[in-house]
């Protein structure tokens, strides 16, 4: 079975600073899909940025950027110029990339909470 | 477009009572996914459902059902409720057009249904 971990239960950056969470995964899956998902107090969990394992370059989306090491099956995300609004718990999640067989199903991590200081 | 929408928002039953969860994908979406998040366990996987039929289940008691309409609507209903099912419940929905469509497909979460078991 897959499994996803984050191994920072807590983070904090400085307002404008840059931060990076840490993700490893374990699949025997050669194609899945990787994704950091933001849940601020409000619980709604919003999409953050997606990877998908075939593509060797990482995913970015604006200041929020992936490191995607397939072969250490590590996903780290980096926040660039942190804002205020960007305080959340963030969660890693995996998918198998063959819908037909395992649907959408999303295994996450445990999540990190990211705090940030003005 | 209206997001996913959750009722209730909130629910209080107590123990051995049975409950009954409600979620409206986005229009035009047709699979809905449902997670269950403790603090204990995390966000975990329930089932999905693709033209009212489940797709895929996690690894939950049968006191844990779902279904869904022709309109893609879905509802979960939890049986005998336990204190341990006390949680925030999410559905999720995406936009798939075939049972084996190739391409990825963004799940849009709701924002849950926070239910206390006392």
């Amino acid at each position: 079975a897959q499994t996803v971990t984050q191994s920072q239960p807590e983070m904090s950056v400085q307002e404008a600073e840059t931060v990076t969470l840490s993700c490893t995964y374990d699949t025997s899956e050669s194609d899945y899909y990787l994704f950091w998902y933001k849940q601020p107090p409000s619980r709604q969990m919003i999409l953050v940025i997606r990877q998908e394992a075939y593509k060797q370059q990482n995913a970015t989306e604006n200041r929020f950027s992936v490191n995607f090491q397939k072969a250490a099956k590590s996903f780290s995300l980096k926040i660039s110029d942190s804002q205020l609004g960007d305080a959340a718990m963030y969660f890693c999640a995996y998918r198998k990339s063959t819908y037909m067989e395992y649907g959408n199903k999303l295994v996450f991590g445990a999540g990190t909470i990211l705090r940030v200081k003005s | 477009k209206a997001g996913v929408t959750q009722t209730p928002r909130y629910l209080i039953k107590t123990r051995g009572q049975q409950v009954t969860l409600s979620c409206s994908p986005i229009s035009g979406h047709r699979s809905v996914s449902w997670y269950q998040q403790t603090p204990g366990q995390g966000l975990q996987f329930l089932f999905e459902y693709f033209s009212e039929t489940q797709r895929n289940k996690g690894n939950f008691p049968g006191r844990f059902s779902g279904r869904q309409f022709s309109n893609s609507r879905s509802e979960m209903n939890v049986s005998t409720l336990e204190l341990g099912d006390s949680a925030l419940y999410l559905c999720a929905s995406s936009l798939e057009f075939s049972p084996i469509a190739p391409t990825y497909n963004e799940q849009f979460f709701g924002p849950g249904t926070r239910l206390t078991v006392l």
